[in-house]
């Protein structure tokens, strides 16, 4: 059972902003720094996002994280076919004493 | 560059154990702890726990101690996962992630996935 909370899905067309939200509590993105994950159809989660804001080399800086409270966000401006992925966020749970995911979601490029 | 090679897929009758490896290269091993993920068909992430490279000492998620247990050997890179007294419920897709330091459990590098089916 997840304790982030996340849409189970997201759309738009190329060229636009969107943006996903992931709701928290204060024992994880309330107090730890949180990360983003984008899992391509059929492979493996990669690190998108980093320590709230912060981008791994080689993803575009169309990709950017935000926080508000306990609440995380990931945006994608300029959004392309190839960003049609699920999306899942992260952080450490003081409470649970482990990593967290969130329940993520999907982004459809229509 | 920082590559994770797990082994391949498994079909198991309930009941049985299996062992999952996964074999680092491109770094150094002891520098950065590895994490273990599940994935159920359709589902989402689910973190299992974490292993210390340096000292060997395993940490378990909520959910995921007495029939899993996480080891490694350092002499060949490599992590393991072991799943016991396998359950219909333990089909799913098991992926390593490199820890983003040698206590970190934020995934910087993952490996290609194994599944494993329990059926009868």
């Amino acid at each position: 059972q997840s304790v982030l909370t996340q849409p189970p899905s997201a759309s738009g067309t190329p060229g636009q902003r969107v943006t996903i939200s992931c709701s928290g509590s204060s024992s994880n993105i309330g107090k730890n720094t949180f990360h983003w994950y984008q899992q391509l159809p059929g492979t493996a989660p990669r690190l998108l996002i980093y320590n709230n804001y912060q981008r791994p080399s080689g993803v575009p800086d169309r990709f950017s994280g935000s926080k508000s409270g306990t609440s995380a966000s990931l945006a994608i401006s300029g959004l392309q076919s190839e960003d049609e992925a699920d999306y899942y966020c992260g952080a450490w749970d003081d409470s649970l004493n482990g990593q967290v995911f969130g329940t993520g979601t999907k982004v459809t490029v229509l | 560059q920082v590559q994770l090679v797990q082994s391949g897929s498994e079909l198991k009758k309930p009941g049985a154990s299996v062992k999952v490896s996964c074999k680092a290269s491109g770094y150094t091993f002891t520098d950065h702890a590895m994490n273990w993920v599940r994935q159920a068909p359709g589902q989402g992430l689910e973190w299992m726990g974490w292993i210390n490279t340096n000292t060997g000492i395993p940490r378990y998620g909520q959910g995921f101690t007495g029939r899993f247990v996480i080891s490694l050997d350092t002499s060949v890179s490599t992590a393991y996962l072991q799943i016991s007294s396998r359950k219909a419920e333990d089909t799913a897709v098991y992926y390593c992630a490199r820890g983003s330091g040698p206590t970190g459990t934020r995934g910087d590098y993952w490996g290609q996935g194994t599944l494993v089916t329990v059926s009868s």
